[in-house]
């Protein structure tokens, strides 16, 4: 039973334009969401983060947006660059911080065509 | 930032043989740490949680006596494959953390084939 899921596997953008990475969850008690960014053969490093008492957290080119009604969020990347393909893994976890363990999605591959 | 370095990047064994890889938190110190799984198209398992100076914890399916875990200081935790066997194959990755509010950061994963 998957609880944390990418429902696209893949996602092809125009540099320059807007990428928006989905992700839904089912279990209630999750209330720490991250992005990791993967490339081939290395481990996932880690984008942005949000809990679960705000509905939005900026860094630079990467928004994450959270809808607890909905148990979804997003990852916003503007404007894609070509560095910015990779695979995405979204994660959640029930409390905070790094010491607990992380639920992943199975990632979605995006590629930003020049 | 904070570093998380596995060692080796890579390992192609015969059937019957034991491997260990190992998981160094480079620039801080780790109370805990994670080891994962992945296999090819898939998420990123968690196999189990490493503690220092106590036993690890596994998730429901993963045999301990088969993926031995020691935690043995504040910046090193090694995972034994025991007798590994082809169905062993896979991409091993550990991650370490900061702490609260922290995110966990991740090694470079180990692939790891078994003939």
């Amino acid at each position: 039973d998957q609880q944390v899921k990418q429902n696209s596997p893949s996602l092809s953008v125009q540099e320059g334009r807007i990428s928006i990475l989905n992700c839904d969850y089912t279990n209630s008690m999750f209330d720490y969401f991250l992005w990791y960014k993967k490339y081939p053969a290395e481990g996932p490093t880690f984008l942005i983060s949000i809990s679960s008492i705000k509905d939005k957290n900026e860094d630079g080119r990467f928004t994450v947006f959270l809808n607890k009604s909905a148990k979804h969020l997003s990852l916003h990347i503007v404007p894609s660059q070509p560095g910015d393909s990779a695979v995405y893994f979204c994660a959640a976890s029930s409390s905070g911080g790094s010491n607990y363990k992380l639920t992943f999605g199975k990632g979605t591959l995006l590629t930003v065509n020049p | 930032g904070a570093v998380v370095s596995q060692h080796p990047s890579r390992v192609i064994c015969k059937s019957g043989t034991s491997v260990k890889i190992e998981c160094r938190s480079l620039d801080f110190q780790a109370t805990t740490m994670f080891w994962y799984r992945q296999f090819p198209k898939q998420s990123l398992m968690l196999m189990a949680t490493s503690n220092e100076g106590s036993k690890a914890t596994y998730e429901q399916g993963v045999e301990k006596d088969k993926f031995l875990i020691n935690h043995a200081s504040l910046t090193l935790s090694t995972l034994t494959v025991t007798s590994a066997h082809p169905e062993d194959s896979s991409f091993y990755i550990c991650s370490a953390g900061l702490g609260e509010d922290q995110p966990q950061h991740f090694g470079d994963g180990t692939r790891l084939s078994i003939l």
